[in-house]
């Protein structure tokens, strides 16, 4: 089965600076597919970027970018210029098929003004 | 916009009460999932249904089930509600399976104590 590791629970940065998530996986598939969702605290949990496996240029979304490494397995987000509204708990995931999405522990990110 | 939404956002049970947590979506989506979320943890499927009347447990389905009679509308039931139970619950929404890699959309959440 997929597994999927957030290895840092909390992190905070200062407003306007740029900030990095990391996000490792563990899966014997080719093919699949990589999200980064945020869980502001109104708590309704929205898409932040997705990325295809089998692209092996990175997602770009405005401010977010993500750097794939598919031999290392690792899936990190980059968020620039950070804004108050993007503190949230930010959950990296793993699809292969829809009824088998993993989720990660997630990542609590607070911006400081 | 797809909206998914749950009918209650904050609910306290007693233990061995049953309990049900509905969710609808207007998207016309085939696909619904129950998630709980608990800190540490992430989210973890409960289950999920592909089409009306379908459904196929996820990796923590004991204590729970789940009914899909109307495409729009998903429920996850706790038969006889526990203290372990007390979680946030989460439901969502996408299209077809067969098509992987679609957006998954969620709910607000429910927030359930179990007392």
């Amino acid at each position: 089965a997929q597994t999927v590791t957030q290895s840092q629970p909390e992190m905070s940065v200062q407003e306007a600076e740029t900030v990095t998530l990391s996000c490792t996986y563990d899966t014997s598939e080719n093919n699949y597919y990589l999200f980064w969702y945020k869980q502001p605290p109104s708590r309704q949990m929205i898409l932040v970027i997705r990325q295809e496996a089998y692209k092996q240029q990175n997602a770009t979304e405005n401010r977010f970018s993500v750097n794939f490494q598919k031999a290392a397995k690792s899936f990190s987000l980059k968020i620039s210029d950070s804004q108050l509204g993007d503190t949230a708990m930010y959950f990296c995931a793993f699809m292969k098929h829809a009824s088998d999405m993993r989720f990660g522990a997630g990542t609590r990110l607070t911006v400081k003004p | 916009d797809v909206k998914v939404t749950q009918s209650s956002r904050y609910l306290v049970k007693r233990t061995g009460e049953k309990v049900f947590l509905e969710c609808v979506q207007d998207m016309d989506h085939e696909n619904m999932f129950w998630y709980r979320q608990d800190p540490g943890l992430g989210l973890r499927l409960i289950y999920f249904s592909y089409d009306v009347k379908m459904k196929e447990k996820g990796d923590i389905p004991e204590g729970y089930s789940v009914s899909r009679e109307k495409k729009e509308r998903f429920s996850l039931i706790l038969e006889s509600a526990s203290t372990n139970q007390t979680s946030m619950y989460l439901c969502a929404s996408s299209l077809f399976q067969g098509n992987a890699g679609n957006t998954i959309y969620f709910g607000e959440g429910s927030w359930l104590t179990v007392v």
